[in-house]
């Protein structure tokens, strides 16, 4: 089945810093990539997708493009706020997501 | 926007007790999952439903899960006789096909086994 690898936290970054998460999967397709994040206490919300190669996802400021030739699906922010503090999921489908361990963010002030 | 709804939010259950996880799906969504996840640790898949049955699960779903669609609209995951391993966040997720491809979680069910 498929896996997939991001990169380990915790990551701890300054108000506008850029944010990048790197992602990678293993699969015997292409399966469609998301990002989820889950705020403390909350639930998993979508964050973004893409479901064929060279797509990008991007919402809220957010962006990750999908890359087949190094099968990735990294995350980037260019200025993040506090707000965006949170634990990010990569996953891929495979009739079922399968996660990532998630990586925490921590913006300070 | 459509949400798919679980109750309770949390359970404290004594291990050994059965516990039902209730979920109600968003109503045109055909596929079903649960899935689990261990205080600060990774999302885990345990199984998913479609048309009635059990179309995948995981090494997890042992004999002590199950699975079932009572009235057509609830969406239930029984633990038969709780662990304290089993002490988790729940969540169910709905799958849509076509244009709005995609799934939708729940906000999930914390549950503690004691």
């Amino acid at each position: 089945g498929n896996s997939v690898t991001q990169m380990e936290g915790p990551v701890t970054l300054s108000e506008e810093a850029f944010l990048t998460i790197n992602c990678t999967y293993t699969a015997t397709g292409y399966p469609s990539l998301f990002w989820y994040v889950q705020y403390p206490g909350e639930g998993l919300q979508l964050l973004l997708k893409a479901t064929k190669a060279d797509d990008k996802g991007s919402n809220k400021g957010f962006e990750a493009t999908y890359r087949k030739e190094t099968t990735s699906f990294h995350l980037e922010k260019g200025s993040v706020q506090v707000s965006d503090s949170a634990v990010y999921f990569c996953a891929s489908d495979d009739y079922k997501l399968s996660f990532g361990a998630g990586t925490t963010v921590t913006v300070r002030a | 926007e459509p949400e798919v709804t679980q109750t309770p939010s949390h359970q404290v259950t004594q291990m050994g007790q059965e516990v039902i996880l209730r979920c109600v799906p968003i109503s045109n969504h055909l596929y079903f999952y649960w899935y689990r996840q261990i205080l600060g640790q990774k999302v885990e898949f345990l199984v998913s439903f479609y048309n009635n049955e059990i179309s995948e699960k995981s090494e997890i779903f042992d004999d002590q899960f199950s699975v079932e669609r009572p009235d057509g609209s609830n969406f239930t995951l029984k633990i038969r006789s709780t662990k304290l391993e089993d002490s988790a966040m729940y969540f169910c997720a709905t799958k849509e096909t076509g244009i709005n491809y995609g799934y939708t979680f729940g906000s999930g069910t914390r549950l503690t086994v004691v």
